[in-house]
């Protein structure tokens, strides 16, 4: 059974350019969560998706950022016109129910750095 | 805005002794408090949750909650050197919100 897949694990982006994330839940889960750490710190909420819908994007930046997670296929977070402060780590989690009680399990993380 | 406070440590333990680790909450209405370990350079790993006031033991951990005071914290009974990580809390609320986190304390077990 596997776990959150998350691709790619690294990306270098060249200021200005579109990064695109990719997560695929697990198996038998709705529910996607977008979280970005930068190092030092803990994990910052960006984003809640459930299948073609977002629940809460309260935590994404206004400009560049968007999310989505279709009815078939991964959920993506696309990032326009990088700029170097957009150099982080972005985790993926997924659940299997929204009720706030559920735990999340994490993808192995995408790294991107902005050169 | 949800907050949710740890000290950063680093926290030093010896191998063998207990290491305690803490997290406050600002959020009255959380329901669900979530352990997770995260080693450098890699995505965190769930060790343990806790719904209800008192104590939730599993194997050398101990999560203990306390909503009154709107705390909660893990013991690490017999610490070993690969339990030296960056211990992250994390809360969560009612339905339809996702997790908050703290920023994670560091721990060094020595041998």
């Amino acid at each position: 059974n596997a776990g959150v897949m998350q691709n790619p694990r690294h990306l270098v982006r060249r200021r200005g350019q579109e990064a695109r994330l990719r997560c695929s839940p697990m198996k038998g889960h709705s529910h996607v969560y977008w979280y970005r750490q930068l190092p030092e710190e803990g994990l910052k909420f960006m984003v809640y998706l459930q299948k073609e819908n977002i629940i809460d994007e309260s935590g994404m930046p206004k400009e560049r950022f968007s999310a989505e997670f279709p009815k078939e296929g991964p959920s993506i977070l696309r990032i326009q016109q990088v700029v170097r402060g957009d150099s982080a780590a972005y985790f993926c989690a997924s659940s299997d129910t929204g009720s706030g009680n559920t735990e999340a399990f994490f993808g192995q993380g995408t790294r991107l750095t902005v050169v | 805005q949800k907050e949710v406070e740890q000290n950063s440590g680093p926290l030093s333990v010896p191998e063998g002794a207990i290491a305690s680790l803490n997290c406050t909450y600002s959020d009255r209405g959380s329901q669900s408090f979530f352990w997770y370990r995260q080693y450098s350079g890699k995505s965190p790993e769930l060790i343990m949750f806790i719904y209800s006031n008192g104590d939730k033991e599993d194997g050398r951990f101990t999560a203990q909650l306390n909503k009154a005071s709107q705390y909660v914290s893990l013991l690490i009974r017999d610490s070993q050197p690969s339990d030296s990580a960056t211990y992250l809390c994390a809360v969560g609320g009612q339905a339809g919100t996702a997790l908050i986190f703290g920023k994670g304390t560091t721990l060094s077990v020595s041998s």
